[in-house]
């Protein structure tokens, strides 16, 4: 299975664009890269998913180089609100869900 | 409305008792998944199952049991075997078992033995 490494914490200001690097160096073929956010005291919430090159959304962009190695979630212009926990997860698409592992993820604090 | 449901959001337990956490969707998903979470800490899985009548051990099932009778029910019971039950459990929902599939979470429970 493919483990993950991420920052345990990072600082941003609001308005700013917040980028969060994950590492899954022993990324496996079939394996997909998806990105949770967590308030204090509530589920986790799914932001996006992807395999490969570059994936956006409403609210996130997924960046993933050629080797797939590590992968890069973009929050762009954050604000207080988007002060959380991110997890990056990594999985075999051709397998269950219960292989995804919710590690510590990066707390993000979005200061005035 | 969609969604998933969890009760109660505050649970209080004296040593040796059991206690059963709800966990109701009406999202139609195949697939439901229980995690606790301790402080500062990630989601570890308890149980999973991925269709009705059919449910797995995560990786810290010992001290819990769980039932699937119902496709939009999943009761986590925890039992005076698990040694330190206090945390918060969240239960979630996705369409199917897969790892390209939205997990859907409820608002978790907070289970403190006292």
């Amino acid at each position: 299975l493919a483990k993950t490494t991420q920052p345990i914490s990072m600082d941003s200001y609001e308005g700013q664009e917040v980028n969060i690097t994950c590492s899954h160096n022993n990324i496996a073929t079939n394996d997909y890269i998806t990105w949770y956010q967590q308030f204090p005291s509530q589920g986790p919430r799914f932001i996006i998913q992807g395999y490969k090159t570059k994936v956006t959304n409403e609210v996130a962009s997924l960046f993933i180089p050629a080797d797939r190695k590590s992968s890069t979630l973009s929050l762009p212009r954050v604000s207080l609100s988007d002060t959380a926990v991110y997890y990056c997860l990594v999985g075999d698409v051709q397998g269950s869900a219960r292989q995804l592992t919710f590690g510590s993820g990066t707390q993000l604090t979005v200061l005035p | 409305d969609g969604g998933i449901t969890q009760s109660p959001k505050y649970l209080f337990r004296k040593e040796g008792q059991n206690v059963t956490l709800s966990c109701e969707q009406n999202l139609n998903h195949d697939a439901m998944y229980w995690y606790r979470q301790d402080p500062g800490q990630g989601l570890r899985l308890i149980y999973y199952s991925q269709i009705v009548n059919d449910f797995q051990k995560g990786d810290i099932a010992e001290g819990y049991s769980v039932s699937r009778e119902k496709k939009e029910s999943f009761p986590l019971t925890v039992t005076s075997a698990q040694k330190n039950p206090t945390a918060f459990y969240l239960c979630a929902s996705s369409l199917y078992d897969t790892v390209d599939g939205e997990q859907f979470f409820g608002p978790g429970t907070r289970l403190t033995v006292l």
